[in-house]
């Protein structure tokens, strides 16, 4: 009974290589998110997508493009990995910017993380 | 975006000790969320708190939005509290969240 799920867990690969992150949510949200933990423990939001249409892209590098085949899930794919891609990615979903039915319409939940190293 | 500060950075707490976590926020918020990220790296929702207080066992948190800022307190901490506090929050108009440095707890038996 997962809400959010992420694959994989850790991910160790060579510079210069492309790799897949995949995210999942079971909540029925339309809103789903990537965000990006430095080795700080800092997080910074990467990417938002509502209804497999991308509404936020922050300044990331163009090698980092979302993939969004449908409102239950949002894929990320990096080209040409580099050494300050090592990081854990957070996939989020929440319900969509707004008032909803209750107080806790707009919380946002979180995926486990996936590991990525790059060496 | 919004700057969100936490304060203090690190605590360290012997267990059975209360504690009182603070995060101020520099703009008008619709969404403030606490999150617990415990030592495997999972970001455990807290609370989902914009305004008011709220209580789930031995943590609680208010929210001051006319005073942009929120507490989360811990009361007879235990080991299993210790890791990294989080504050997020987000902005009128904004739909993802911008997150404190959060706070290092480490609770000792």
């Amino acid at each position: 009974d997962t809400a959010v799920s992420q694959t994989p867990k850790y991910l160790v690969t060579q510079m210069g290589n492309d790799k897949s992150i995949k995210c999942e949510q079971n909540l029925g949200h339309d809103t789903m998110y990537w965000y990006k933990q430095d080795s700080k423990k800092f997080l910074k939001i990467m990417f938002s997508y509502n209804n497999k249409e991308l509404i936020i892209n922050e300044t990331v590098p163009n090698r980092f493009s979302p993939k969004s085949p449908d409102k239950a899930h949002l894929n990320l794919h990096i080209n040409s990995l580099e050494l300050g891609d090592s990081a854990v990615y957070f996939c989020a979903s929440s319900h969509p910017m707004g008032g909803g039915p209750i107080s806790s319409y707009n919380e946002q939940f979180f995926g486990p993380g996936t590991r990525l190293t790059v060496l | 975006g919004i700057q969100v500060e936490q304060s203090p950075p690190d605590l360290i707490l012997q267990e059975g000790a209360n504690s009182t976590l603070r995060c101020n926020f520099s703009d008008s918020v619709n969404n403030l969320q606490w999150f617990h990220q415990n030592p495997w790296g999972q970001l455990i929702n807290l609370f989902y708190i914009p305004s008011g207080t709220k209580q789930n066992g031995r943590l609680s948190a208010t929210t001051v939005a006319t005073e942009r800022y929120s507490l989360l307190y811990i009361s007879s901490s235990q080991t299993t509290d210790s890791g990294v506090y989080f504050c997020a929050v987000r902005g009128r108009g904004a739909n993802n969240l911008f997150f404190g440095t959060g706070t290092r707890l480490t609770v000792i038996p």
